[in-house]
């Protein structure tokens, strides 16, 4: 089945730095990854998604890549501030259009953000 | 607040024993999922729901069961209860099946703290 690597476990940045997280899947067929944001003590919440179809997806000051070769993707937050720190995890998702989705996540990347 | 809403917020129960949990997705949504999580296995995929028919499954355990009915709100059935089972079950809805081609958005509820003593 699917496994999802993410890297890093924890991540620690300067406020206005850049923030990468990447991981990398197994299964070829996964064609939907989205990005959560959860902090502690709330429900997680989608932040950008990316399907297999394209390689890049920017909104504002978030960015996934995807490399279907290699099977990775990647988070990147730019201009970091306080207000993102928390767990981010992605995922992957493979099944028919319209149809189901099964997901796997990644184990998660603590982000704190230090003012 | 995500329109998505659980009930119980908190349960406690013992080893062996069977508990529901219940899920009523956001207006409209026909998609439920459901989620574990918890410390050592990170968030888990459980099942989906689409408009009362099961669409995918991940890794629910024989014990567990869920269903969705007419009304579209969810149930999950967590039965045969052991210590591991301890865990935060979020469910989740969305307006469409999913897939790579459509607007796939998941709106999460604010979980489920199941404590199996």
């Amino acid at each position: 089945g699917e496994n999802v690597e993410q890297h890093p476990s924890t991540l620690s940045v300067q406020e206005g730095d850049s923030a990468v997280i990447k991981c990398t899947y197994s299964d070829s067929a996964s064609n939907y990854f989205p990005w959560y944001k959860q902090e502690l003590g709330k429900r997680p919440q989608l932040i950008i998604d990316i399907r297999s179809n394209v390689g890049e997806k920017k909104d504002q000051r978030i960015a996934v890549t995807l490399n279907k070769t290699a099977k990775h993707f990647s988070l990147h937050i730019t201009e970091t501030q306080p207000e993102d720190s928390a767990v981010y995890f992605c995922a992957a998702s493979s099944g028919e259009d319209n149809y189901g989705q099964n997901f796997v996540f990644g184990p998660g990347t603590r982000l704190s953000v230090l003012p | 607040d995500s329109g998505v809403t659980q009930t119980p917020k908190h349960l406690i129960t013992a080893t062996g024993q069977r508990v529901t949990l219940r899920c009523s997705p956001r207006s409209g949504d026909l998609s439920v999922y459901w989620y574990q999580q918890s410390l050592d296995q990170g968030l888990q995929f459980l099942i989906q729901y689409y408009n009362g028919e099961e669409r995918a499954k991940g890794n629910i355990l024989e014990r567990f069961s869920a269903q969705q009915f007419p009304d579209l709100h969810s149930e999950l059935n967590l039965s045969s209860l052991e210590l591991g089972d301890s865990a935060l079950y979020f469910c989740a809805s969305s307006v469409v099946a999913g897939g790579p081609g459509g607007y796939n958005e998941q709106f999460f509820g604010p979980g489920t703290r199941l404590t199996v003593l």
